[in-house]
């Protein structure tokens, strides 16, 4: 059983549209992370999230960390076909010092 | 700067064959990680060293898997025997910080056969 529960599982759509992938789970984390990973390479991270109602932006995309900080989700503005990739999320509860468990993944991919 | 150097980026065995994976981590990082990703399981953690001292090794699956961090600069994974259910990418991290970002290599992908 996974400890962070992403969805969807997949998810393919045009240039131009918007996306939202979530990142669930029934622990409190003290700090979230999302990564993206790219065929045959390791993930590399996107953003870490630490308060409860936290809205992060990086460029197209926005990153918000419940209230309750059990989750989690990443919005894209706009995709674009170099936004596809497996989206992870990974968060760390409070009695994990420094270990990050990482959920299954959302595939996403963006045609031109 | 080099990023995390990971060797081989591929190997494939037969079953019952010793692997050693291994790892480079970036230059004055402190902590390195060692994962494993599969479809069925996703990217689970196997063992974690801070100043070449393993701190955590409760993801190691069983006694054939060993880990050793000799040196700042070198770590090396071990599977001994080796069987068709280690197939998998494994990827190795490095941190100055685990709480904030760490950095991954491009990963082994070991087949057993």
């Amino acid at each position: 059983t996974q400890l962070l529960e992403q969805s969807p599982q997949f998810l393919s759509i045009q240039e131009g549209e918007n996306l939202t992938v979530y990142c669930n789970s029934s622990s409190v984390f003290s700090s979230l992370q999302w990564y993206r990973q790219e065929p045959g390479e390791g993930p590399v991270l996107l953003v870490t999230v630490v308060t409860g109602g936290e809205v992060k932006k990086l460029k197209r995309l926005t990153f918000q960390f419940g209230d309750a900080r059990k989750d989690s989700s990443l919005h894209i503005t706009a995709a674009q076909p170099g936004d596809t990739g497996l989206y992870l999320c990974a968060g760390r509860t409070t009695d994990s010092w420094g270990k990050f468990q990482f959920g299954a993944g959302t595939q996403v991919v963006v045609t031109p | 700067d080099a990023g995390v150097i990971q060797s081989p980026r591929h190997e494939v065995t037969e079953m019952g064959q010793e692997v050693t994976l291994r790892c480079k981590p970036i230059s004055g990082h402190d902590y390195l990680f060692w994962y494993r990703q599969t479809m069925m399981r996703g990217l689970e953690l196997l063992i974690y060293f801070n100043n070449n001292v393993p701190i955590d090794d409760s993801g190691m699956p069983e006694d054939r898997f060993s880990a050793k961090m000799p040196n700042a600069s070198f770590s090396t994974l071990k599977i001994q025997p080796s069987e068709p259910r280690d197939s998998a990418v494994y990827f190795c991290a490095s941190s100055w910080d685990p709480l904030r970002s760490q950095h991954f290599g491009d990963g082994t992908r070991l087949s057993i056969l």
